[in-house]
């Protein structure tokens, strides 16, 4: 089945700074890749997704971008303000009727004032 | 519209209790799926039903079983609890049907097994 790696666990960054989180993926057959954003205590909310006929995707101050053939994508964040600090989770699926999502295992983002 | 919604949102259970968390949408959506969630682990998928009338197993099924009631609900059973089970749950569902769709989550339902 598909594994989904992501890097870092945590992220500490000042406000204004760029992030950016990396995730891998080990099956070639996934095309779907969202992120999810979740703030302490609330439910996971998808905040951006791309599929792989694109390589990029922007959406304001977050993009995601994919690399197919090296099977890793990535999530961009742009001048951070502190109401982006939440855990920020990436997954893959295969764009069929019954394929399911597989997550990573998350990254905590600090965004210091 | 109140999107996906789980009850109780919180529950302590001895070793050996059982119950039912109830997650129920009103958005349409064919499919639907319990995740648990523990520190550092991220979400893992214990059972989903791609549409009404199908229930399958993910990746962490083992001490669960679930029903999927109609299209709006779909239940998970815990029927002989253990601390392991000790968790965070969320209910989602998506449409038209399967993972390559964004998938809506429930608030939650936090499990502690004593």
């Amino acid at each position: 089945g598909e594994n989904v790696e992501q890097h870092p666990s945590t992220l500490s960054v000042q406000e204004g700074d760029s992030a950016v989180i990396k995730c891998t993926y080990s099956d070639s057959a996934s095309n779907y890749f969202p992120w999810y954003k979740q703030e302490l205590g609330k439910r996971p909310q998808l905040i951006i997704d791309i599929r792989s006929n694109v390589g990029e995707k922007k959406d304001q101050r977050i993009a995601v971008t994919l690399n197919k053939t090296a099977k890793h994508f990535s999530l961009h964040i742009t001048e951070t303000q502190p109401e982006d600090s939440a855990v920020y989770f990436c997954a893959a699926s295969m764009n069929s009727g019954y394929s399911t999502l597989t997550f990573g295992k998350g990254t905590m983002l600090l965004v210091s004032p | 519209n109140a999107g996906v919604t789980q009850t109780p949102k919180f529950q302590v259970l001895k070793t050996g209790q059982s119950m039912t968390l109830q997650c129920a949408q009103d958005m349409n959506h064919n499919s639907m799926y319990w995740y648990r969630q523990d520190p550092g682990m991220g979400l893992r998928l214990i059972y989903y039903s791609a549409s009404e009338g199908t229930t399958d197993k993910g990746e962490v099924p083992n001490g669960y079983n679930v029903s999927r009631l109609n299209k709006r609900e779909f239940s998970l059973r815990l029927e002989s609890a253990a601390p392991s089970q000790t968790s965070v749950y969320f209910c989602a569902s998506s449409a038209p049907s399967g993972g390559a769709y964004e998938q809506y989550f429930g608030p939650g339902t936090r499990l502690t097994v004593t």
